[in-house]
C-alpha cells in the first residue's frame, strides 16, 4: 500500500500569514487522486481539496493544492483564525486509499 | 442534503464483535456511490476500513480483510459494519462516509467504541 508522510507534525502560525503544508507518498501517485481534509477537534474530516489542486464545494479560494508524482502541497494563502485545525491527505490512486498521519496547524 | 448517522454499541468485549450501522438520508442507497467505514483512534490518524456499492459489492482494507463484513439494506437505506475478534486497537471513532467520484464529501458525525472487558 502506499504510505504517505505529511510534514511538519505541527506548524505553529499566527493569523494572517501563509501555511505551507506537504504530504509525501512512498511510491508514485500516477494519477491526480490525492485529496485534503481538515478536521476539528471533535467533527468528522471535511473535503478540502480533490484531484491535487480541485476545491470541493464550498471551500474558500486561500485553500490551494498543488504537486504530482510523489509530493503534494496543502497551501492556505491567509489564515483565518477558522482554520486552525488538523489536516490530512489520502491517495486513492491505489487500493487501499490510505491517508496521511495528520499535520496540526496551531495558533502561535 | 445527505446525511450520515452512526449507531450502535459504544462498549464491545475483546474477542467478541463490534457492530455499526449508518443510516443514509437525504439520498437513496442504491446512488451510484460507494458507501464506506473509516475509523480513528483517539489521538491518531485516518484508517479505511472498506467499502460497499449498492450491489452488494465490496472492498476491504487487507489489514482487516479477515475481520471485516460489510453489507447493505437497500429498504431501510442503511449500510452497516460487522468487526470480529476485537481487542483493545480497535478502540477508536468509526465514521461512515460518502465517497463521491473523488471524495470523501459526506462523513456521519462518528461513534467511539471502546473495547473493554
Amino acid at each position: 500500500e502506499i504510505v504517505l508522510t505529511q510534514s511538519p507534525g505541527t506548524l505553529s502560525l499566527s493569523p494572517g500569514e501563509r501555511a505551507t503544508l506537504f504530504c509525501r507518498a512512498s511510491q508514485s501517485v500516477y494519477t491526480t487522486y490525492l485529496a485534503w481534509y481538515q478536521q476539528k477537534p471533535g467533527q468528522a474530516p471535511r473535503l478540502l481539496i480533490y484531484g491535487v489542486s480541485s476545491r470541493a464545494t464550498g471551500i474558500p479560494d486561500r485553500f490551494s493544492g498543488s504537486g504530482s508524482g510523489t509530493d503534494f502541497t496543502l497551501t492556505i494563502s491567509r489564515l483565518e483564525p477558522e482554520d486552525f485545525a488538523v489536516y490530512y491527505c489520502q491517495q486513492y490512486a491505489s487500493s487501499p486509499t490510505t491517508f496521511g498521519q495528520g499535520t496540526k496547524l496551531e495558533i502561535k | 442534503q445527505v446525511q450520515l448517522q452512526e449507531s450502535g454499541p459504544g462498549l464491545v468485549k475483546p474477542s467478541g464483535t463490534l457492530s455499526l450501522t449508518c443510516a443514509v438520508s437525504g439520498a437513496s442507497i442504491s446512488n451510484s456511490n460507494w458507501w464506506s467505514w473509516v475509523r480513528q483512534p483517539p489521538g491518531k490518524g485516518l484508517e479505511w476500513i472498506g467499502e460497499i456499492y449498492h450491489s452488494g459489492s465490496t472492498n476491504y482494507n487487507p489489514s482487516l480483510k479477515s475481520r471485516v463484513t460489510i453489507s447493505v439494506d437497500e429498504s431501510k437505506n442503511q449500510f452497516s459494519l460487522k468487526l470480529s475478534s476485537v481487542t483493545a486497537a480497535d478502540t477508536a471513532v468509526y465514521y461512515c462516509a460518502r465517497w463521491v467520484s473523488n471524495g470523501y464529501y459526506t462523513w456521519g458525525q462518528g461513534t467511539l467504541v471502546t473495547v473493554s472487558s
